[in-house]
């Protein structure tokens, strides 16, 4: 199994950016997957959840500004990032729903600064 | 929301000694618990999830327990590449909750 981010960057306050993880090792249309995030030296946070039907499930701290969606012919999970705020800054996690979160990315760095 | 208090924030042991990290949960979470530990630079990696059962691959020194509000994770017999941080995170409800973390330090 392996997860592996992309999309991370420098971005301005209010404006977007689209993370991606690239999943491979096994049947990714099978599982749920779910966004965590970390600031820098804090906790983690859960983000979003996609079921292996496209349901989901948001933080309400980003319900309305952040988009999470799956592409299973390229076995690919997305997150849209809309009106970015500082407070978004921080390490973003794809990771698996099996036994809980049984596998997690290497983490992609959003940071949100003028 | 479900609140995940996690005790202590910090920790210090020795190599051999054995330790406990408590999560206590605001509502009952019905053995919903997962407990993660997490090395500088690295993403989390899961040991023990439904309160008690062992992740393929984790020694057997890492245990889980409790039920209702209360869960903890016990560590026997330390080693050095124990020091870490250690997460509870709770799954019976969304939106998800982690605690705040656990930074087990080895003397």
């Amino acid at each position: 199994v392996q997860l592996v981010e992309s999309g991370g960057g420098l971005v301005q306050p209010g404006k977007s950016l689209k993370l991606s993880c690239s999943a491979s090792g096994f049947t990714f249309s099978s599982y749920g997957m779910h966004w965590i995030r970390q600031a820098p030296g804090k906790g983690l946070d859960w983000v979003a959840y996609i079921s292996s039907s496209s349901g989901t499930v948001y933080a309400d701290a980003v319900k309305g500004r952040f988009t999470i969606s799956r592409d299973n012919a390229k076995n690919t999970l997305y997150l849209q990032l809309n009106s970015l705020k500082s407070e978004d800054t921080a390490i973003y996690y794809c990771a698996r729903d099996g036994y809980n979160l049984d596998y997690w990315g290497q983490g992609v760095m959003v940071t949100v600064s003028s | 929301d479900i609140q995940m208090t996690q005790s202590p924030a910090s920790l210090s042991a020795s190599l051999g000694e054995t330790v406990s990290i408590e999560c206590l949960a605001s509502e009952d979470i019905y053995n919903n618990l997962a407990w993660y530990q997490q090395k500088p630079g690295k993403s989390p990696q899961l040991l023990i999830y439904y309160a008690s059962s062992l992740q393929d691959g984790v020694p057997s020194r890492f245990s889980g327990s409790g039920s209702g509000t209360q869960y903890s994770l016990k560590i026997n017999s330390l080693e050095s590449e124990d020091a870490a941080t250690y997460f509870c995170l709770q799954d019976s409800e969304y939106p998800w909750t982690f605690g705040g973390g656990t930074k087990l330090e080895l003397k």
